[in-house]
């Protein structure tokens, strides 16, 4: 495995510009999750996917923010119209099919955002 | 509502033994992860309890009660190497949404 991957790694905009990340998932991991952290925070959940299908989207998540996974391997985190306070780390994380309960997540670098 | 508290920062000595505690309040809960994160880096898994007890496994333990709704996270014999945050997450029920705290950041002096 060459563990989970995002791109780009930063990225800097200015305010009111529209912004994409792109996390690919361990082979065969059907399970994947967005987070977004800030200085100091502990992860803080934004929407997962099981397969290609959203299951859950965090209620804090506004209409700006959409991912997608569309065919059940890479997913997309797209950020419309940005906002100072979007600023933060955005962690991708997977899980491999048949974890079950335990469902232990490994994450990728991140993809830390700075809007201008 | 969802709720984790873990204190902010925590100091040890090398070669001693820290206890990281968290406390939750969750609508649900089905398991209790900890991970740890280096400043920088992506978090890493360190364990899962699900049901009241320890769960030992090397230099780390965690413990689990969830009529208190209470762990810790005990590590042993330290190492400058783990100096880093430890994140203490909820897993609710129902889904497979994780609800981390803001973590506890250890320094380990020499």
């Amino acid at each position: 495995d060459t563990g989970v991957s995002q791109n780009p790694r930063h990225k800097i905009t200015k305010r009111g510009q529209n912004v994409t990340f792109r996390c690919d998932p361990i082979s065969e991991h059907n399970r994947l999750y967005w987070y977004r952290q800030t200085l100091g925070q502990g992860p803080e959940f934004l929407t997962y996917f099981q397969n290609e299908a959203q299951l859950e989207k965090s209620r804090l998540l506004s209409d700006r923010f959409s991912a997608e996974r569309p065919k059940g391997s890479f997913s997309t985190l797209e950020i419309q119209r940005t906002e100072q306070g979007d600023s933060a780390m955005y962690l991708c994380a997977s899980t491999p099919k048949g974890a079950g309960v335990t469902d232990t997540q490994y994450f990728g670098p991140g993809t830390r955002l700075t809007v201008l | 509502g969802q709720n984790i508290d873990q204190p902010t920062e925590m100091t040890a000595t090398e070669g001693a033994i820290v206890q990281i505690n968290c406390t939750y309040q969750t609508s649900g809960f089905n398991g209790l992860f900890w991970y740890q994160q280096h400043a920088g880096e992506a978090p890493t898994f360190l364990s899962y309890n699900v049901l009241d007890g320890l769960e030992e496994k090397g230099r780390f333990s965690s413990f689990l009660s969830r009529s208190k709704g209470y762990s810790y996270l005990l590590l042993k014999e330290l190492q400058m190497k783990d100096s880093a945050s430890y994140l203490c997450a909820v897993r609710d029920t129902g889904g497979f949404k994780t609800i981390f705290g803001a973590g506890t950041r250890l320094f380990v002096k020499a």
